[in-house]
């Protein structure tokens, strides 16, 4: 499969705790988003990278958040300090430079 | 207003039936995408377009530049349909996709 891969697919964590995700974008790839999703909503965006360079950051991502791509291939998300309200769909995309978005199956997130 | 509006919000039809999805935009955009959605599910990417119309098996996609519309069709629905479709435009002003709130689709058989 040389589609987007995220890692896990579910997460269920404890108030409070630190969680990371993983995403493997396609290996051409030189752009990665990352989306939030909660039920009944469409996706938020929450950060960009064209290769190793995080471009954007939304305001929606609150220090508790941090997204890395050291080499440019693989991204991971970290969220420390989880709060109920983190619980959705964390989505991963890449794609080529102004080329159509692939996505991942995303990770669901759930904090109780 | 939204940047990006979707109709019908829900959309309910027997299998067979030509179902039509709207999408219009407020914003310049480079591309607009379709993409569906199943319960629980990750999101696919059913098309890409910055002009015209893009056709592949029983899914049209139309858009039209001036008027800032875009439009999903789908031939001879069938209950696999079933999922969220949602439009989101690449504003041409920064990276980001600008997404459609979705439009649930559901086929009965």
């Amino acid at each position: 499969d040389t589609g987007v891969s995220q890692d896990p697919r579910h997460k269920i964590t404890k108030r409070g705790q630190n969680v990371t995700f993983r995403c493997d974008p396609i290996s051409e790839h030189n752009r990665l988003y990352w989306y939030r999703q909660t039920l009944g909503q469409g996706p938020e965006f929450l950060t960009y990278f064209q290769n190793e360079a995080q471009l954007e950051k939304s305001r929606l991502l609150s220090d508790r958040f941090s997204a890395e791509r050291p080499k440019g291939s693989f991204s991971t998300l970290e969220i420390q300090r989880t709060e109920q309200g983190d619980s959705a769909m964390y989505l991963c995309a890449s794609s080529v430079s102004r080329g159509e978005a692939f996505f991942g199956q995303g990770t669901r997130l759930t904090v109780v | 207003k939204n940047e990006v509006e979707q109709s019908p919000q829900n959309l309910t039809a027997q299998e067979g039936e030509f179902i039509t999805i709207n999408c219009s935009y407020s914003v310049g955009i480079s591309a607009l995408h379709w993409l569906q959605q199943h319960p629980g599910g990750g999101i696919v990417s059913l098309f890409m377009l910055s002009s015209g119309k893009k056709k592949h098996g029983r899914l049209i996609a139309t858009i039209n530049i001036q008027e800032k519309h875009s439009s999903l069709h789908i031939t001879a629905s069938h209950p696999r349909d079933s999922a969220v479709y949602i439009c989101a435009v690449r504003s041409r002003s920064n990276y980001q996709l600008i997404w459609g709130a979705g439009t649930k689709l559901i086929i009965k058989p």
